[in-house]
């Protein structure tokens, strides 16, 4: 149980144009979401807390404005990058927690984004 | 939520068990001891979690000492697919986000 799925996997996009990243909670409702960045031999770093039917909380320095995050059902958050640079070709990695609070986050696949 | 620090990098031989520590000094008494584990390109896995005492599944066992200023996680019978960098977070009561460190890369040798 407790599977998130993520897709796509890998994404290459063209510089100024904007990527849509799913995170699906397949056998659990995840009224919690969290995406998170990881750039090569670096941990992973927080962007941001998506709340379902809630506006999204965002970590210091992150961009409200470039990574759009709609939780819009229990099982299902999307992260959009818009207008792509270079600099944001990273993993992008979601997660989500089942059942109650100390229950540990799941993650999903990540989604390799290189924007050219 | 408390610090962590880990090991930057372990080798263990393949079939031995594999110890990796973690100190976590200024852990506070609702908060809780957490493993992760990432293979390369993949997502995190969970692994194990504890508040104060010890705990075993079928991935490993989580050694906390009674101080609970440390933590030990064990696997017992390491294997190749066991190479990974392994995360210990310390994550209190009523916050659900988990902030990461550096981890231990593990490195299982034939």
């Amino acid at each position: 149980g407790a599977v998130v799925s993520q897709h796509p996997s890998w994404v290459i996009c063209k510089s100024g144009t904007s990527v849509k990243i799913e995170c699906r909670s397949l056998d659990f409702q995840a009224t919690t979401m969290f995406w998170y960045r990881q750039f090569p031999k670096q941990s992973l770093m927080l962007m941001a807390t998506s709340n379902e039917g809630s506006k999204a909380t965002y970590e210091q320095g992150v961009e409200k404005d470039k990574f759009l995050i709609n939780h819009a059902s229990l099982t299902l958050s999307t992260l959009t990058v818009t207008s792509a640079h270079p600099e944001d070709s990273s993993f992008y990695i979601c997660s989500a927690i089942q059942g109650a609070e100390n229950s540990p986050l799941h993650f999903g696949n990540g989604t390799r984004l290189t924007v050219t | 939520d408390a610090k962590t620090t880990q090991p930057p990098s372990m080798d263990c031989a393949e079939g031995r068990a594999a110890n990796l520590p973690c100190n976590h000094s200024t852990i506070s008494g609702n908060e809780y001891v957490y493993w992760y584990r990432q293979i390369h390109s993949q997502g995190p896995q969970y692994i194990i979690h504890g508040l104060k005492n010890n705990e075993t599944n079928e991935m490993a066992s989580l050694i906390i000492t009674e101080d609970r200023k440390s933590s030990t996680l064990i696997l017992p019978h390491a294997t190749l697919r066991d190479t990974a960098v392994y995360y210990c977070i310390v994550k209190g009561f009523g916050n659900e986000k988990l902030t990461f460190g550096t981890g231990t890369r593990l490195t299982i040798i034939p």
